[in-house]
């Protein structure tokens, strides 16, 4: 089955720096990766994703690129804010919906 | 995005009892449903994978007779958690597979302490 590794575990920045979370997945079959948010106690919201058919996508402050080759796609938050301050999952799976696998987490604190 | 309802958010019970947990898509039809168990600060981790109208798929270590997984329609999953014990107090959540667009969305979470 797919294993999708995450890091960093924890990652602290300075407010207005970027943030960078790097995944890997096994299975070349995943054609779709998502990212989530999860603040304490809440459900994980889906924050942006991408899917094989591209390299890179990007949604005002959040940015996601992939490379195929080498199995691996990134998380990018520039100009961090303190309201960025939750858990990352990233996640992979494949079209047909069988498998959705998620990272460990990221756990990101913004100081402001 | 879609909806995905959770209920109950929250419960209590007595070691031995049972507890059902559901997982409703409201806007979508959902043939797979997975299911997720998260110990505080940590990952979530994939108990089972919920398909309509078929048994669901176990990962390894989990309990199936433990944890009871019933898909009896396209909006509808639940997990039973039989013969409750202090270790399966967690945060157990479920979310629902949007095939059109290769998507999933996740219900609310149940915290379930079992005292």
């Amino acid at each position: 089955g797919e294993n999708v590794e995450q890091h960093p575990s924890t990652l602290s920045v300075q407010e207005g720096d970027s943030a960078v979370i790097k995944c890997t997945y096994s299975d070349s079959a995943s054609n779709y990766f998502p990212w989530y948010k999860q603040e304490l106690g809440k459900r994980p919201q889906l924050i942006i994703d991408i899917r094989s058919n591209v390299g890179e996508k990007k949604d005002q402050r959040i940015a996601v690129t992939l490379n195929k080759t080498a199995k691996h796609f990134s998380l990018h938050i520039t100009e961090t804010q303190p309201e960025d301050s939750a858990v990352y999952f990233c996640a992979a799976s494949m079209s047909t919906g069988n498998q959705f696998y998620f990272g460990t987490g990221t756990s990101l604190t913004v100081i402001p | 995005g879609a909806v995905v309802s959770q209920h109950p958010s929250r419960v209590i019970c007595k070691s031995g009892t049972s507890v059902k947990i559901e997982c409703r898509s409201l806007d979508f039809q959902a043939t797979t449903m997975f299911w997720y168990r998260q110990f505080p600060k940590q990952s979530l981790m994939l108990m089972a994978t919920s398909n309509e109208g078929s048994k669901a798929t176990y990962e390894q270590g989990v309990e199936k007779d433990k944890f009871l997984i019933n898909h009896a329609s396209l909006t509808l999953s639940t997990l039973t958690v039989t013969s409750a014990h202090p270790e399966d107090s967690s945060f157990y959540i479920c979310s629902a597979y949007r095939a059109v667009n290769t998507e999933a969305f996740f219900g609310q979470g149940t915290r379930l302490t079992v005292v």
